[in-house]
């Protein structure tokens, strides 16, 4: 189906595990996005990522890590998950307009991540 | 300072009402502006996107765009119960997108 996938969709897991966050999106967007969202923070970007190959920091990046070897995948580590990384996760993705700027945003579903 | 402020709200509007949002953003070269609507426990989908100063229509949803005055809003016709959710302005300064922290609307049956 086309569209923005996420899995897995609930995870819970322990502090200290490594954690990967899978995103694969069917519309060939050149940009994807990495979000948390908190209750009182609203969304906050962790990383994006304009093209292939190319990757940048956001408003929160600290202990996550991110890939983007093909168009379509854009996977999200934690390397060593922390209690105030429980949190919902959103993937996104958009075109880029002329200019090389992002244009509408479309989300995934969303992981709901929780760490013990 | 950040890069985009909404009333968190809540609000709350009759059925049938008109709702009004309202968004300011500080960075004076932003040119994209979107409103997304959050049910609980949903992620954000897309309503309106807005580029040019003026008025937007779709169906009962108007966004409105002032540069001048840096504020961005949106206007909701005829409120349904349905249209109670979470909305969210997003803002583009230096091809990076900043989101509101939303507000809250109930429209009451």
């Amino acid at each position: 189906d086309a569209g923005i996938t996420q899995s897995p969709r609930y995870k819970i897991t322990e502090t200290g595990r490594q954690v990967t966050l899978m995103c694969h999106q069917t519309w060939s967007h050149s940009y994807m996005f990495w979000y948390r969202q908190d209750l009182g923070h609203g969304l906050r970007l962790i990383y994006y990522s304009a093209a292939a190959d190319i990757t940048d920091k956001g408003e929160v990046p600290d202990g996550y890590v991110v890939s983007r070897s093909k168009t379509e995948n854009f996977p999200l580590t934690l390397e060593s998950a922390t209690r105030s990384q429980t949190s919902v996760y959103f993937c996104a993705s958009s075109e880029s307009l002329a200019g090389g700027a992002p244009n509408e945003q479309f989300f995934g579903p969303g992981t709901r991540l929780t760490v013990l | 300072q950040k890069e985009v402020e909404q009333n968190s709200g809540p609000l709350s509007v009759p059925e049938g009402a008109i709702a009004s949002l309202n968004c300011t953003y500080s960075d004076r070269g932003s040119q994209s502006f979107f409103w997304y609507r959050q049910y609980s426990g949903k992620s954000p989908e897309l309503i309106m996107s807005i580029y040019s100063n003026g008025d937007k229509e779709d169906g009962r949803f108007t966004a409105q765009l002032n540069k001048a005055s840096q504020y961005v809003s949106l206007l909701i016709r005829d409120s349904q119960p349905s249209d109670s959710a979470t909305y969210l302005c997003a803002v583009i300064p230096r091809n990076q997108f900043y989101f509101g922290t939303g507000t809250s609307l109930t429209v009451i049956p």
